[in-house]
C-alpha cells in the first residue's frame, strides 16, 4: 500500500531557529496535508495543498506541494516555544480516498 | 469553522463493560467520518470508514463486532468499543470532512481506560 516517509523523527532546536520537516512517498498525491498534534488533543490542520508545485503560508508556517507529487515539505521560521508537538503529514491518492500519515516529527522547542 | 467535537474526552471503565464514543461535526455537515486509534508515540491509525446511511467500513484486522460504528446522521457517528478489555486502552480520535474534496478535520481524542 501507499507509504510516506516522514523525517526528521524529532527536532530539539533553540528558540528563534528555523525549522524544516518533510515527507516522501513513493506514490503519487493529489492532496498533502499537515497537521499538528499537541499532547493528549486530535490533530490540528495547519496547511492544505491540493496541486502540485503549490506553496502556502499560514503565518510563520510555509508547506509546499513537490512538483512530482511525491514529496512535500513544511517549515516554521523563527520558532516559539508554542511550537512544541508532533508534526503529521498526511498525503491523499485520489480525492476521497483515505489519508496515508507519516510517522511523525516531534519537535522541541528550548528557549 | 470546521469543528469536530468528540465527547467523552476520557473514560475509565471495568473490563467487559461497553463505552460508547460520540463524534459530531458542529459546524458542517460530515457525508463521511473516519475513526483513529492512536498508541503513544506513534501515528494514527485508520480503524474504520463511516459514511452516513450505511455501513462502516473497517481497516484490515479491525473487529467490526468489538468497534461497533453508527453514522444516524450528517453531523454525528459514534463508535462502540463492546466487552472492552484491557488491551482496547488507547487514544481514540474521530474524524470529518464535508466532501471528497474537502481536508480532514479531527476531533480532540477520547483516552479510553479499560482496568
Amino acid at each position: 500500500g501507499q507509504q510516506l516517509n516522514q523525517s526528521p523523527q524529532s527536532m530539539f532546536i533553540q528558540e528563534g531557529e528555523d525549522v524544516s520537516m518533510n515527507c516522501t512517498s513513493s506514490s503519487i498525491f493529489n492532496t498533502w496535508l499537515w497537521y499538528k498534534q499537541d499532547p493528549g488533543e486530535g490533530p490540528v490542520l495547519l496547511i492544505a495543498l491540493y496541486k502540485a508545485g503549490e506553496l502556502t503560508s499560514n503565518g510563520r508556517l510555509t508547506a509546499q506541494f513537490g512538483i512530482t507529487r511525491k514529496d512535500s515539505f513544511l517549515n516554521i521560521s523563527a520558532s516559539i516555544p508554542s511550537d512544541v508537538g508532533i508534526y503529521f503529514c498526511a498525503g491523499q491518492g485520489e480525492y476521497g480516498n483515505k489519508l496515508v500519515f507519516g510517522a511523525g516529527t516531534i519537535l522541541r522547542v528550548k528557549s | 469553522g470546521a469543528v469536530v467535537s468528540q465527547h467523552p474526552s476520557w473514560v475509565i471503565c471495568k473490563s467487559g463493560t461497553s463505552v460508547k464514543i460520540e463524534c459530531r461535526s458542529l459546524d458542517f455537515q460530515a457525508t463521511t467520518m473516519f475513526w483513529y486509534r492512536q498508541f503513544p508515540k506513534q501515528s494514527l491509525m485508520l480503524m474504520a470508514t463511516s459514511n452516513e446511511g450505511s455501513k462502516a467500513t473497517y481497516e484490515q484486522g479491525v473487529e467490526k463486532d468489538k468497534f461497533l460504528i453508527n453514522h444516524a446522521s450528517l453531523t454525528l457517528s459514534t463508535l462502540t468499543v463492546t466487552s472492552a478489555h484491557p488491551e482496547d486502552s488507547s487514544f481514540y480520535i474521530c474524524s470529518a470532512r464535508e466532501s471528497a474534496y474537502s481536508p480532514l478535520h479531527f476531533g480532540n481524542g477520547t483516552r479510553l481506560t479499560v482496568t
